[in-house]
């Protein structure tokens, strides 16, 4: 059974940071391509950011490059999303999910607020 | 970027009566290898979103047959044969391929 499970979210204030990480199991985590999505309250869903397989290509948002970097460490199945200089507007769940053509499998969320 | 449109964006239905929500896009989403990445997630309310359907009409393992979908080029429609209480929540579609992602407004489903 593929599980994706997140962690790292919390409250920070405006310009803070956060490290989230996912941990997948289920799987051969090698062949996949991972992404980060988030969603605001009451809002839609919001590609965040991808990685290949390797972790040499990475694709990002154009909104959002410069302050949010994806990483992976294929022998602890392991991907990362650093988020810096957080603003109100970052205020969401955050998705880890795997990319099969789209995506097929998501975690259950963890929840960054940014808030003074 | 590859705009989906969804509509309606809020579906009353009855207990056992048809549903059908549209997803349009901005461009064709026949990839180059002939296959169109269309997918359809379910989000119920405070959970993470399962696929239903992907590359348009392929049900995923355990999604009831009340699921179909449908449609090509820039036209796409998820069928819902007879509503069930569990199918409450939001759906959306959402494109893989080719890059990047994006996805409807989503559709909120409730009972009458």
């Amino acid at each position: 059974e593929v599980q994706l499970v997140e962690s790292g979210g919390g409250l920070v204030q405006p310009g803070g940071s956060l490290r989230l990480s996912c941990t997948a199991s289920g799987f051969t985590f090698t062949k996949y391509w991972m992404s980060w999505l988030r969603q605001a309250p009451g809002k839609g869903l919001e590609w965040v950011a991808t990685i290949e397989e390797d972790g040499n290509v990475k694709h990002y948002v154009d909104s959002l490059k410069g302050r949010f970097t994806i990483s992976r460490d294929n022998a602890k199945n392991s991907v990362f999303l650093q988020v810096n200089s957080l603003r109100a507007e970052d205020t969401a769940v955050y998705y880890c999910a795997r990319e099969n053509w789209g995506v097929d499998y998501w975690g259950q969320g963890t929840l960054v607020v940014v808030s003074s | 970027d590859i705009v989906l449109t969804q509509s309606p964006l809020s579906l009353p239905v009855t207990l056992g009566q048809p549903a059908s929500i549209s997803c349009r896009s901005s461009q064709s989403l026949v990839y180059s290898d002939g296959n169109t990445y269309l997918n359809w997630f379910h989000q119920r309310p405070g959970q993470s979103p399962r696929r239903l359907i992907y590359k348009v009409s392929n049900r995923d393992s355990g999604v009831p047959d009340r699921f179909s979908g449908s449609g090509s080029g820039t036209d796409f429609t998820l069928k819902i044969s007879r509503v069930e209480a569990d199918d409450v929540g939001i759906y959306y579609c959402t494109k893989g391929t080719p890059w990047p992602p994006t996805f409807g407004q989503g559709t909120k489903v409730e009972i009458k």
